[in-house]
C-alpha cells in the first residue's frame, strides 16, 4: 500500500457520460497531481494542487476539471466522454519522500 | 521544456542476469531530480529510486542502482540479479519545475523488461 488511495479502480461507462474520479494523498502530502496514461500518449501530466490550491496545469482537457477539499482529497472530473478518454488515470501526492502514485483508475469508455 | 528518453522498448533477460536500463535526458536547469518507477502488469506505480542532480554519489536501493552520468545527461538503472518479479515496465521521469513553486513529473516512454526464466 503506498499510501496513495484512488477509487475506483475499474470504471467502464458510455460515449456522453460524466463520472469522477477521487484520490486520497498520502498522510501530511499537501499536494496531488493527475496524470494520464494512454498507449498512444504514455504518461501526460493533468494539473497539480496545493493545499486546495490549483498550482500547475498541463495536457488537461476543458471537458475535465479537478479540485482538492480541505481535507486534502482531490476529485478528477471527467465529462461528455469520448472514446479517446479510455486510460488509466494516476494521482500522486508528492512531500518529504518524494513522489507516490496510488494504484489508478482504469476508466473504459464504450 | 524538459525531455526524457528511454530508448529500448523492450529488453529480454535470463533470469540472475543484471540489466540497465537507459535512460539520458535534457534540461538546462542545474538543479533536478530523476525517478525510476516499476510498473508491473498490475497497472500500479511503485517508485524504486532517486538521484539529485547535486548528490555526489550514485543511489542505491538494494539491487537497483542508478548509474549517474551528469555529463553525459544520462540516469540508467541498474538491476542486480534479475528476479522473474523484475518483469515489468520501467519508466525514467524528471522533475520539472514550473512558476510558483509549481512542479511536474515528465516520463519517459517506458521500457518493457522481462525476464527469462
Amino acid at each position: 500500500d503506498s499510501g496513495v488511495t484512488q477509487t475506483p479502480k475499474h470504471l467502464i461507462t458510455a460515449t456522453g457520460q460524466r463520472v469522477t474520479l477521487r484520490c486520497s494523498p498520502r498522510s501530511g502530502d499537501l499536494s496531488v497531481y493527475w496524470y494520464q496514461q494512454s498507449l498512444d500518449q504514455g504518461l501526460q501530466f493533468l494539473i497539480q494542487y496545493y493545499n486546495g490550491e490549483e498550482r500547475a496545469k498541463g495536457n488537461i482537457l476543458e471537458r475535465f476539471s479537478a479540485q482538492q477539499f480541505p481535507d486534502l482529497h482531490s476529485e478528477l472530473n471527467l465529462s461528455s466522454l469520448e472514446l479517446g478518454d479510455s486510460a488509466l488515470y494516476f494521482c500522486a501526492s508528492s512531500g518529504r519522500y518524494g513522489y507516490t502514485f496510488g494504484s489508478g483508475t482504469r476508466l473504459t469508455v464504450v | 521544456a524538459q525531455k526524457i528518453t528511454q530508448t529500448q522498448p523492450g529488453m529480454f533477460v535470463q533470469e540472475k542476469e543484471a540489466v540497465t536500463l537507459d535512460c539520458t535526458y535534457d534540461t538546462s536547469d542545474q538543479s533536478y531530480g530523476l525517478f525510476w518507477y516499476k510498473q508491473p502488469s498490475s497497472g500500479e506505480m511503485i517508485f524504486l529510486i532517486y538521484q539529485g542532480s547535486y548528490d555526489e554519489q550514485n543511489a542505491t536501493e538494494g539491487r537497483y542502482s542508478l548509474n549517474f552520468q551528469k555529463a553525459r545527461k544520462s540516469a540508467n538503472l541498474v538491476i542486480s540479479a534479475s528476479q522473474l518479479g523484475d518483469s515489468a515496465m520501467y519508466f525514467c521521469a524528471m522533475r520539472e519545475p514550473l512558476i510558483q513553486g509549481a512542479q511536474k513529473l515528465v516520463f519517459g516512454q517506458g521500457t518493457r523488461l522481462t525476464i527469462n526464466p
